[in-house]
């Protein structure tokens, strides 16, 4: 039973165009959203989060927003940059909790 | 430089074997864990810590152990009771205030024949 859940395993987005990146979750007690950035043979790096108290958090080329009834939150990456190619995870947590519960990922490929 | 270092990056190891992961972080975080990755799956919680000689299970603990003896580190057992070890294993780190907002290492791939 897959808590969170990133449906697109890939994307393909010119350099310069918008990259979004979409993750689903089922259990509303998470309150508390991140998205880390991985590339292949390294650890995720942090990248943005997002509590559920706000529907936007904002940064730099990077934006994640939360529809906390559809139980939806994207990252956008304006413009993208061939550096942006990698794969992307988005992680929740329950309130309270030091647990984290993250998506399969989603990768990313900015062709130049 | 603070960060979190795991070693080895590669480690090869015979089936019956326990196996020993290293991870230390200078960063002065509580929190330390340890998930492993699978190809085409999301990072799964082995152990957690939230203060010295204090851990819990994960999602998957059966056949890891853990120990805090220390603030800065948190060493990771593979045993032979783990039935599919061969994982990319990560450690991670978080600090009291920013809990949500967790450090990786590197990452050892790990590797049972």
């Amino acid at each position: 039973d897959q808590q969170v859940k990133q449906n697109s395993p890939s994307l393909s987005v010119q350099e310069g165009r918008i990259s979004i990146l979409n993750c689903d979750y089922t259990n509303s007690m998470f309150d508390y959203f991140l998205w880390y950035k991985k590339y292949p043979a390294e650890g995720p790096t942090f990248l943005i989060s997002i509590s559920s108290i706000k529907d936007k958090n904002e940064d730099g080329r990077f934006t994640v927003f939360l529809n906390k009834s559809a139980k939806h939150l994207s990252l956008h990456i304006v413009p993208s940059q061939p550096g942006d190619s990698a794969v992307y995870f988005c992680a929740a947590s329950p309130s309270g909790t030091y647990k984290y519960i993250f998506g399969t990922g989603t990768r990313l490929k900015v062709l130049a | 430089d603070g960060g979190i270092t795991q070693s080895p990056k590669y480690l090869f190891r015979k089936e019956g074997q326990n196996v020993t992961l290293s991870c230390e972080q200078n960063l002065n975080h509580d929190a330390m864990y340890w998930y492993r990755q699978d190809p085409g799956q999301g990072l799964r919680l082995i152990y957690y810590s939230q203060i010295v000689n204090d851990f819990q299970k994960g999602d998957i603990a059966e056949g890891y152990s853990v120990s805090r003896e220390k603030k800065e580190s948190f060493p990771l057992t593979v045993t032979s009771a783990q039935k599919n070890p061969t994982a990319f294993y990560l450690c991670a780190s978080s600090s009291r205030d920013r809990l949500y907002e967790q450090y990786f290492g590197p990452g050892t791939r790990l590797t049972v024949t």
